[in-house]
C-alpha cells in the first residue's frame, strides 16, 4: 500500500496570517493525483484542492494553494489570510492509478482570533 | 444528487454483537471505498470495490470484518463479533473511476461505539 505522511499533528495560526501544512507520500508511480481534504467538527470530508501529478503548475483555489514537489514527493498546503472557519482537521490524500485513495493521519489546525 | 448516504449515523452496541453499516454511493459512481477513522491511525482504507467487485481488501483488519456490494447502489460493512477496539468512525466514499481528477466523495460517517 502507498503511504502518506503528515508530520504535523497540530498547527496553529493567527487569524489573517498564512500557514503551511506539510505532506509527503511514497509511490513508484508517475501518474497519480493528490488532494487536500478538510474535516470540520461536523465530520464531513470536504475537498479543498486537487493536483494532477503530470501538471507542473501548482494548483490554487482562492486562499488555498499547494507546493507540489514531485521529485521530493512533497505536497504542502498553504492557507493565506486564515479565517476562523478554516479551523479543522486537514488530510492529505493520494489517489493511485488504480483509483485507490490513501490518506495521511491528519493535521489539526487551530485559528487564533 | 443527495451525495453518499450512510446509515446509521450513530451505533452503540455491546461487545460480541453483530454490527452492520450501510452505504448508498452516488449514482453513476463505480468505485466505492470503506474507511475507518481513529485518532491514532487517521483514515485507514479497509476495502475498495470497483463495479461491485472487491478489488483490494488488504486493509480489512481481521476475519471479523466483511464487506459486500450486491449492486451498484448499496454496500454493507459487517463486524461479527464486535469488540471495543472496533470503536471508530466508519466512512463510505464513492468515486467515478474513469474521471482522472475526480475526488472521493464521502458520506457523513457512522460513529460506532462498542461497549
Amino acid at each position: 500500500a502507498q503511504t502518506v505522511t503528515q508530520s504535523q499533528p497540530e498547527m496553529s495560526v493567527q487569524e489573517a496570517e498564512t500557514v503551511t501544512l506539510s505532506c509527503t507520500y511514497d509511490t513508484s508511480e508517475s501518474d497519480y493525483y493528490l488532494f487536500w481534504y478538510k474535516q470540520p467538527p461536523s465530520r464531513q470530508m470536504i475537498l479543498v484542492i486537487r493536483q494532477e501529478a503530470y501538471k507542473q503548475q501548482n494548483a490554487t483555489e482562492n486562499r488555498f494553494s499547494v507546493n507540489f514537489q514531485k521529485a521530493a514527493k512533497s505536497f504542502s498546503l498553504k492557507i493565506s489570510d486564515s479565517q476562523l472557519g478554516d479551523a479543522a482537521m486537514y488530510f492529505c490524500a493520494y489517489r493511485s492509478p488504480g483509483n485507490q485513495f490513501y490518506f495521511g493521519t491528519g493535521t489539526s489546525l487551530t485559528v487564533i482570533p | 444528487d443527495a451525495g453518499v448516504i450512510q446509515s446509521p449515523r450513530h451505533e452503540v452496541t455491546e461487545m460480541g454483537q453483530e454490527v452492520t453499516l450501510r452505504c448508498k454511493p452516488i449514482s453513476g459512481h463505480n468505485s466505492l471505498f470503506w474507511y475507518r477513522q481513529t485518532m491514532m491511525r487517521g483514515l485507514e482504507l479497509l476495502i475498495y470495490f470497483n463495479n461491485n467487485v472487491p478489488i483490494d481488501d488488504s486493509g480489512m483488519p481481521e476475519d471479523r470484518f466483511s464487506a459486500k456490494m450486491p449492486n451498484a447502489s448499496f454496500s454493507t460493512l459487517k463486524i461479527q463479533p464486535s469488540e471495543p477496539r472496533d470503536s471508530a468512525v466508519y466512512f463510505c466514499a464513492s468515486s467515478p473511476k474513469n474521471r482522472g481528477t475526480a475526488e472521493a466523495f464521502f458520506g457523513q460517517g457512522t460513529r460506532l461505539t462498542v461497549v
